[in-house]
């Protein structure tokens, strides 16, 4: 059974304060690990997809790692902005598209 | 171009009754899936579609219906509401083969079981 685990649960950060969310997993054969991020009462939005260990994406202040355990969201200089509950999701080979299992969230606040 | 279009937004119902949560997608996507969030337990699948008259059961399918008679609907039926059904529900799509596989996610349907 894939499995997907985020830590930590909340985290709290002043503006500009860099950290790093985790995410690990385990699942059969990866197709894809996925990054969204969700706004209160609003659907999840993409971010970003990793295919293979050592792969690395980028996007504003935000940067994706992973391994062949876990992925890694960096957030380098936070604003309030980027305040949101960050998903984390993987797809096993052989699924279908529509198919994913999603770990339960980390919430992100950054202070002004 | 409205994406992935949720109704309603908010619903609440009384232990047993019945109904319909729809989903309907403009970007003629083939795979469409719903979802339930719950606090501390994420997403889960509840039932996915691969096309026009294909689905199949997700990780908690127990207590919904679903049918997909065309590729933009996809209707989610409550046979009878129980309070365990209480949940912010999420209907997604994804184009096929050939993408990144990311999830299109509508804005979501609040329902209370009372």
């Amino acid at each position: 059974e894939d499995q997907v685990t985020q830590s930590p649960e909340a985290l709290r950060l002043q503006e500009g304060e860099s950290s790093s969310l985790n995410c690990s997993y385990t699942v059969s054969g990866l197709r894809g690990l996925f990054w969204y991020r969700q706004d209160p009462g609003k659907g999840p939005e993409f971010l970003f997809t990793l295919y293979s260990a050592g792969e690395e994406k980028e996007k504003e202040r935000l940067k994706a790692t992973l391994t062949k355990k876990e992925s890694f969201l960096h957030i380098t200089a936070p604003k309030p902005e980027d305040s949101a509950t960050y998903l984390c999701a993987v797809q096993a080979y052989g699924t279908s598209y529509g198919k994913l299992t999603f770990g339960q969230g980390t919430i992100l606040t950054v202070h002004p | 171009n409205a994406g992935v279009t949720q109704t309603p937004k908010f619903q609440v119902l009384k232990t047993g009754q019945s109904m319909t949560l729809q989903c309907a997608q403009d970007m003629n996507h083939e795979y469409m899936s719903w979802y339930r969030q719950d606090p501390g337990m994420g997403l889960r699948l509840i039932h996915y579609s691969v096309g026009a008259g294909i689905t199949d059961q997700g990780e908690v399918p127990n207590g919904y219906n679903v049918s997909r008679s065309t590729t933009e609907d996809f209707p989610l039926r409550l046979l009878s509401a129980a309070p365990s059904q209480t949940s912010v529900y999420f209907c997604a799509s994804n184009p096929g083969q050939g993408n990144t596989g990311e999830l299109f996610f509508g804005e979501g349907s609040r329902l209370t079981v009372l």
